[in-house]
């Protein structure tokens, strides 16, 4: 079945540091990747998204571009905030078109400090 | 404002005694469905629906039921809850037909099983 695995938490950095979250993933065909952000006492949002290989999703500063050779998705930013300190969840979908279940990684934390 | 909302936001219970979470959207959406949160395990699919009267099992349904009588409500009801399935659910939807599956989610709702 389809998995995503991303790397263990929590990561502390200071402000201003650059931001990598590793994201690999197992699927069968041609899944769409996505980043989600979960704000402390909030719900999940979408960050960015990638529907086809080598396309680059970018929202707020931060980028992952969708690499089938090395099946991964890795989060990066270049300067990170205090205010970006959240748990980052990597998930895919099996379809592109039609709404279906998403399969997501255990999540990241990310604690950024002045 | 577009929203995916749920209720109640915490509940406290005891084994047993019947509960139900509801799970409202105003975007119109045909696809909702019910993950739960869980540390180390990050989200797990429980039941989804494509449309109303639609409804079908994720990865962990055990334990629960769902309905889908309009299009805007679906409900998750615990018939008699266990102290494993204290966990952090959301709410989730999108358009069945939604270019890269983007999908919306709730606040969450946790939930202490004694």
């Amino acid at each position: 079945g389809n998995s995503v695995t991303q790397m263990e938490g929590p990561v502390t950095l200071s402000e201003e540091a650059f931001l990598t979250i590793n994201c690999t993933y197992t699927a069968t065909g041609y899944p769409s990747l996505f980043w989600y952000v979960q704000y402390p006492g909030e719900g999940l949002q979408l960050l960015l998204k990638a529907t086809k290989a080598d396309d680059k999703g970018s929202n707020k500063g931060f980028e992952a571009t969708y690499r089938k050779e090395t099946t991964s998705f890795h989060l990066e930013k270049g300067s990170v905030q205090v205010s970006d300190s959240a748990v980052y969840f990597c998930a895919l979908s099996e379809s592109a078109g039609t709404a279906s279940k998403l399969t997501f990684g255990t999540g990241t934390r990310l604690q950024v400090t002045l | 404002e577009a929203q995916v909302t749920q209720n109640p936001r915490y509940l406290i219970t005891v084994t047993g005694k019947k509960l139900t979470v509801t799970c409202s959207q105003n975007m119109n959406h045909e696809y909702m469905s019910w993950y739960r949160q869980d540390p180390g395990l990050g989200l797990r699919q429980i039941y989804y629906s494509m449309n109303v009267e639609v409804t079908d099992k994720g990865d962990v349904p055990e334990g629960y039921k769902v309905s889908r009588k309009e299009k805007r409500n679906f409900p998750l009801i615990l018939e008699s809850p266990s102290p494993n399935q204290t966990s952090l659910y959301f709410c989730a939807s999108s358009f069945r037909t939604a270019v890269g599956n983007e999908q919306f989610f709730g606040p969450g709702t946790r939930l202490t099983v004694l």
